[in-house]
């Protein structure tokens, strides 16, 4: 099984530009998420699906939309990119909440906004 | 709000003995669940232990043991017999509840020497 794979694995954007990370998970989890890491602040929760079709906010949510049209594929984007948004992206999966199953990663996504 | 502190930037151990990790966290809630999750280089994250609040006794988990004080709201991580394949970040994480939004501490460094 592959887990969960995010793509790309690196990118560099202009400010005022869009993008899309896709994630996805082979293992039929039913929960999904987007995270940020920066520097000396651990990881931060963007937004997180509990099922095809729904999508909640994070922590972070402001200048990034989801989308969970398909229970393997958890899509977040950047609809204008901002200097802030320059962090590394991580998506997890866990079949069902995470006080009762471990989150797995996949191996991030470095986005620098220029 | 939760939040999770690890006061040690960065630490490093002689392979085969023993290091222990520090997280504190502020919360006034008493249902929630507790995580050490390990960073490799390879940048994925992976669940060391967890532990729920409402059990007294500390989670073990091979080498990894924590000492967990609810009154201090206190959470470390004892490696028994290092090895070199723990140097990583390590993050200390909490979550309310079955609340998804889980919180992450900042992260220590740790590196084990041969």
């Amino acid at each position: 099984n592959a887990g969960v794979t995010q793509t790309p694995k690196f990118r560099v954007l202009k400010t005022g530009q869009s993008m899309t990370l896709l994630c996805a998970q082979d293992m039929n989890h039913e929960y999904m998420y987007w995270y940020r890491q920066d520097p000396g602040m651990g990881l931060r929760l963007i937004h997180y699906s509990v099922g095809e079709g729904t999508t909640a906010k994070g922590e972070v949510p402001d200048g990034y939309n989801v989308s969970r049209l398909k229970k393997q594929n958890f899509l977040l984007g950047l609809e204008s990119a901002a200097p802030s948004q320059t962090s590394v992206y991580f998506c997890a999966s866990s079949y069902w909440d995470q006080s009762n199953s471990p989150l797995h990663f996949g191996n991030g996504t470095r986005l620098t906004v220029t | 709000a939760q939040t999770v502190t690890q006061s040690q930037p960065e630490m490093s151990v002689q392979e085969a003995e023993t290091v222990t990790l520090s997280c504190t966290y502020d919360t006034s809630e008493s249902n929630y669940y507790l995580f050490w999750y390990k960073q490799p280089p390879s940048r994925q994250m992976i669940l060391v232990i967890r532990q729920e609040a409402y059990k007294q006794q500390n989670a073990t988990e091979n080498r990894f043991s924590v000492n967990f004080q609810k009154a201090a709201k206190s959470f470390s991580l004892k490696i028994s017999d290092s090895q070199l394949g723990d140097t990583a970040m390590y993050f200390c994480a909490f979550m309310k509840g079955n609340n998804n939004d889980m919180r992450f501490g900042a992260g220590t460094r740790l590196t084990v020497k041969p």
